[in-house]
């Protein structure tokens, strides 16, 4: 059983237009949903992160929207550049000091 | 601050084969968790180690084991190497206690068993 949802799968935004991923997770005891980047051969990097008291978080070009009765949250790129193509991850995290549950990614790409 | 870092980079066995993959933990972080990412694939979490101790354990078979030392770093040591456990490994570090959301990730090991 999949607990955290991610789609789509790929995406092709042209620069300067918004990428939107989105995630669905089953468990409505997580209370921590962060999004990494993954560049090809490194490791994911924290990007941005959200708990579900709060409806929507930006940093920056990137806006983490939150829908708690939905279960879903979805993360916005703004004035998508071809720098912002990588692989993004989902996640989520129960209370405490607990591991991750990850997505399966969405491969972004970014084309001029 | 040093950031997470693991060694070694690359990596290849032949099956039945044992393997140990190495990590040290970014600076004042107590937790070290370990992942498996298949190509394509989100990472799968392994098992945690908080203060020295498992923290918990995700749906891997024993011949999947670790260690943390007492400066926080950490060992995977993988027995009986099979041909799907060629993967990304990848280790994370946390502050652990009241601060335990963020985890950062190393570069990870790119294991491949022939």
């Amino acid at each position: 059983q999949q607990q955290v949802k991610q789609s789509p799968q790929s995406l092709i935004v042209q620069k300067g237009g918004i990428s939107i991923i989105n995630c669905a997770y089953e468990n409505t005891a997580f209370d921590y949903f962060p999004w990494y980047q993954q560049f090809p051969g490194k490791g994911p990097a924290l990007l941005i992160a959200i708990r579900p008291d709060v409806s929507e978080k930006k940093e920056g070009r990137f806006t983490i929207s939150f829908n708690k009765s939905a279960k879903q949250f979805s993360l916005h790129i703004m004035d998508s550049q071809p720098g912002d193509s990588a692989t993004y991850f989902c996640a989520a995290r129960f209370p405490g000091n607990t591991p991750l549950v990850f997505g399966k990614g969405t491969r972004l790409s970014v084309i001029a | 601050e040093t950031g997470v870092t693991q060694s070694p980079t690359h990596l290849i066995k032949t099956r039945g084969q044992q393997v140990t993959l190495r990590c040290s933990s970014q600076s004042g972080h107590n937790t070290v968790s370990w992942y498996q990412q298949a190509l394509g694939q989100g990472p799968q979490f392994i098992f945690q180690y908080y203060r020295e101790e498992e923290n918990g354990r995700g749906n891997f078979p024993p011949r999947f084991s670790g260690l943390q030392f007492p400066n926080y770093s950490s060992e995977l040591n993988v027995n009986a190497l099979e041909l799907d456990d060629s993967a990304l490994y990848l280790c994370a570090s946390s502050p652990g206690g009241a601060v335990a959301d963020t985890q950062y990730f190393g570069p990870g090991t790119r294991l491949t068993v022939l």
